[in-house]
């Protein structure tokens, strides 16, 4: 079976452009989750996607938005950055949110650097 | 906000010794999940604990949950060189996993 897979794997910005890193999810998952993970942190929940509707969302602004598509993959935008959005983005699928071990299958993350 | 708190947060030890890492954590949660984290990689699974009392072994590692005193432990025994990586625990709170800041582990030959 595929893994999560993210792209890009890595890019650089600067403050205020717009910012758009693309997941698939492993096959048989329906729930794609995003985490940002800041350098020598643990990561931090943004929002997770189930059929195609954001169902649950960390502490982030509305600048940070999502999609989910039909496949299941999944879409996360950032608009007009900042310094501080610099970190590893975290694509996470899992099986479901129905009861039972949620496990999240992470991809390997897109570094962003926004200088 | 479920709040975590790992320590030690840095971890040096010998190979052959054993050490035990404790995750604290600040309001109910019935599942927690450990990962692992290699430099400039992405995070691992490596146990999920579902319920009061629950043990999971693999390998070296041990871990368990006691959701009474909401803290999770990963024991580490007779640590190899391979077991060098970041550690996080991650109680889940609805949808989402909240994650510790992580224990960096190095194991010195």
């Amino acid at each position: 079976e595929t893994g999560v897979t993210q792209s890009p794997t890595h890019l650089i910005k600067t403050r205020g452009q717009q910012v758009t890193l693309r997941c698939s999810s492993q096959s048989g998952h329906n729930t794609v989750s995003w985490y940002q993970q800041a350098l020598g942190q643990g990561p931090q929940f943004i929002f997770q996607y189930y059929r195609e509707e954001e169902n649950g969302r960390g502490n982030f602004p509305p600048r940070f938005s999502g999609l989910q598509f039909p496949n299941y993959s999944s879409e996360l935008n950032v608009n007009a950055l900042e310094l501080d959005d610099s970190a590893l983005y975290l694509c996470a699928s899992s099986r479901g949110i129905a009861s039972g071990a949620n496990v999240l299958t992470f991809g390997a993350g897109s570094r962003l650097t926004v200088l | 906000e479920l709040k975590v708190e790992q320590n030690p947060l840095f971890l040096s030890m010998q190979e052959g010794k054993n050490y035990t890492i404790y995750c604290n954590y600040s309001t109910t949660s019935d599942r927690l999940y450990w990962y692992r984290q290699d430099p400039g990689k992405s995070l691992e699974s490596l146990f999920v604990l579902l319920s009061n009392g629950a043990v999971k072994q693999e390998g070296r590692l041990m871990a368990s949950l006691d959701t009474k005193a909401r803290l999770s432990t990963l024991h580490i025994t007779a640590a190899v060189h391979d077991l060098s990586a970041t550690y996080f625990c991650a109680p889940q709170g609805g949808n989402q996993f909240y994650f510790g800041t992580g224990t960096s582990l190095t194991v010195i030959p």
